[in-house]
């Protein structure tokens, strides 16, 4: 079973200040997925990385793939309360069979 | 608005009552799914169904039924269960069939917050 470590779980910062969460694994993926989930709303596709080392950048939101596709991260510059939210990586996996596991997730909370 | 509507929003019911949540995507997508988020718990899957088909059943508890009539709706019946199953129950659909081709994005529901008293 694969498993998905997001860090930190929980996060509570003030506006205007970077952050960075990590989502790590000891699998290899052949993509990772992150999603952002609003309160009383379901999770939103944010972006989807599939190269080993790939960078993606949303705006002020920054989405890092490990060299070896077990890792992502997601660094916010400059966070905005609009940022607040449930942040899930996913990571696809397929080996005949395609699979796609969710991480324990990183609850932020930004600060007016 | 994700184009995947799920209703009711919110149910409470006892542990005797029967009911059931339903699932509408407006997408034409080929694939549907249930998953069940709770406190402290990263998303379960349930069940997959991909052309109205159950594709995946992951060891869910009986007194959980799934049923997909058309590629366009979804409901999940619900019978005899526990307190410990009160969690949001999202419904999801993507392009792909989620049976070894590209699955791709996941478009949820709002979720339907289940309490069992």
């Amino acid at each position: 079973t694969q498993l998905l470590e997001q860090s930190p779980q929980f996060l509570s910062i003030q506006e205007g200040e970077n952050l960075t969460v990590y989502c790590n694994s000891s699998s290899v993926f052949s993509s990772l997925q992150w999603y952002r989930q609003e309160p009383g709303e379901g999770p939103v596709l944010l972006v989807t990385v599939v190269t080993g080392g790939e960078v993606k950048k949303l705006k002020r939101l920054t989405f890092q793939f490990g060299d070896a596709r077990k890792d992502s991260s997601l660094h916010i510059t400059a966070a905005q309360p609009g940022d607040t939210g449930l942040y899930l990586c996913a990571g696809v996996t397929n080996f005949g069979n395609e699979k796609l596991t969710f991480g324990t997730g990183t609850r932020l909370t930004i600060i007016p | 608005e994700t184009g995947v509507t799920q209703t009711p929003r919110h149910l409470v019911m006892g542990m005797t009552n029967k009911k059931s949540l339903k699932c509408e995507q407006h997408l034409g997508h080929n694939a549907m799914y249930w998953y069940k988020q709770s406190a402290k718990k990263p998303l379960e899957l349930m069940f997959v169904y991909s052309l109205e088909e159950r594709v995946e059943n992951n060891s869910v508890p009986s007194r959980f039924s799934p049923e997909c009539p058309n590629s366009s709706h979804l409901f999940l019946h619900l019978h005899t269960l526990q307190p410990e199953d009160s969690a949001l129950y999202l419904c999801a659909s993507s392009q792909g069939t989620g049976t070894g081709e590209n699955t791709g994005e996941l478009f949820f529901g709002e979720g339907s917050r289940l309490t069992v008293l």
